[in-house]
């Protein structure tokens, strides 16, 4: 299977700053089905990108995914308050379906 | 608008069998999609557990296909989960999700039940 790691294991900045968030897959993601997830707390996840880049219906453009292959990342330009949260990557090309173990971003 | 519903016992005794059940509204089950089951057990992260397609075709996560079984009801538009001798590890908040399918690929989560908390215990 899949292994997806994610770094860092905690983020933390402050409000306006800019987030990078890296998951890396232990082989190449088929088509580049990689999803991320955002959780906030007593929340279940929430789609935020699909296909590497795709952004899901109701998150703003300052979220953006990029790269291919074994390599991904998710950028959050500029941190509002709302977007601090745990955030999951998660592949789909290749079965059994696997997360990365998470990344939270915190209020520094 | 998609809702998932699961519900079911939220306390479980050790080697018994953890059984629950998603109910779908806004979207038939029998539509282009697979019903995933995923849990996150106490301060860690998510783990697919498994998913089926109307059809009755089945998924099954490799370290729970042992103990797994998931199924669906057409007539009550709903899907279940069944676990069987469980453990304190299966302690868990259970979701239930939506994965969109094109006949070739089984796409993400794009629609996730609220979640279900279920403890294992004596």
């Amino acid at each position: 299977e899949i292994v997806l790691t994610q770094s860092p294991g905690t983020l933390s900045l402050s409000p306006g700053e800019r987030a990078t968030l890296s998951c890396r897959a232990s082989q190449s993601v088929s088509s580049d089905y990689l999803a991320w997830y955002q959780q906030k707390p007593g929340q279940a996840p929430r789609l935020l990108i699909y296909g590497a880049s795709r952004r899901a219906t109701g998150f703003p453009d300052r979220f953006s995914g990029s790269g291919s292959g074994t390599d991904f990342t998710l950028t959050i330009s500029r941190l509002e308050p709302e977007d601090f949260a745990v955030y999951y990557c998660q592949q789909y090309g290749t079965s059994p379906r696997t997360f990365g173990q998470g990344t939270k971003v915190e209020i520094k | 608008q998609v809702q998932l519903q699961e519900s079911g016992p939220g306390l479980v005794k050790p080697s018994g069998t953890l059984s629950l059940t998603c109910a779908v509204s806004g979207d038939s089950i029998s539509s282009s999609n697979w019903w995933t089951w995923v849990r996150q057990p106490p301060g860690k992260g998510l783990e697919w557990i498994g998913e089926i397609y109307h059809s009755g075709s089945t998924k099954y996560s490799t370290s729970l296909k042992s103990r797994v079984t998931i199924s669906v009801d057409k007539s009550k538009n709903q899907f279940s989960l069944n676990l069987s001798s469980v453990t304190a590890a299966d302690t868990a908040v259970y979701y239930c999700a939506r994965a969109p399918y094109d006949y070739v690929t089984v796409y993400y989560f794009d629609y996730w039940g609220r979640g279900t908390r279920v403890t294992v215990s004596s």
